[in-house]
């Protein structure tokens, strides 16, 4: 168990929806990540926030948000879902922000959209 | 551009070693890394490895890691059947974020 939760655990949804996945970070943690696994692009990374504030942005789609509290969990919303948005998403903490901190992986939420 | 490769399937029989290679394309990372992922659960952090060393040892797993070549290995001593999963190699990029490869998949056979 590497202390970071994720909800929910899995997802089904129609095209065109709208859902928030939650991410809770390791106690003490003030960094999270989120990324994207999918079959045919395996594991992408898609935002980092640090402490409430954006610090970085991958692959992110502009249908795709997220955001950190003032108590440090992360919620990434995806809207207008596409089929292809179906994947495992993952959520990562790591105490700091840059090289040389460690990101420990939430178990994911596989988002299913029909 | 940032990429990591390495090769999709790996058998090996139950009490040997297992070698998982890794090649990455960005000369500035300083950290790399090994994940593990189990069927239908999250990636675990197995270890890492600073760029400024060439090897580092854990239990049963030794990381190698030439530098100039940009190739990075994972060798499992003694592979149990437990060890079966799909393992990640990943490089730190610019952002901090980890970008990595698609996956070796471990077949351990008893």
């Amino acid at each position: 168990d590497s202390g970071v939760t994720q909800t929910p655990k899995h997802l089904i949804t129609a095209t065109g929806q709208r859902v928030t996945l939650r991410c809770s970070p390791r106690s003490g943690d003030l960094s999270v990540y989120w990324y994207q696994q999918s079959l045919d692009q395996g594991l992408q990374f898609l935002i980092q926030y640090y402490n409430g504030e954006e610090r970085a942005k991958g692959n992110i789609l502009e249908r795709f948000s997220a955001q950190q509290f003032p108590d440090l969990h992360s919620e990434l919303n995806l809207s207008s879902l596409e089929l292809g948005d179906s994947a495992l998403y993952f959520c990562a903490s790591s105490i700091g922000t840059g090289p040389s901190y460690e990101q420990y992986f939430g178990p994911g939420t596989r988002l299913t959209v029909t | 551009g940032e990429d990591v490769e390495q090769s999709l399937f790996l058998s090996v029989r139950e009490g040997d070693s297992s070698v998982i290679n890794c090649t990455y394309t960005d000369s500035s990372s300083t950290y790399l890394y090994w994940y593990k992922q189990e069927p239908g659960a999250g990636l675990q952090l197995l270890t890492y490895i600073f760029s400024n060393m060439d090897m580092k040892q854990d239990q049963r797993l030794t990381v190698l890691l030439n530098k100039k070549d940009k190739h990075l290995s994972l060798r499992i001593a003694d592979t149990q059947t437990g060890d079966s999963a799909i393992y990640f190699c990943a490089e730190q990029g610019s952002q901090g974020n980890l970008i990595f490869g698609k996956g070796t998949k471990l077949s351990v056979k008893p």
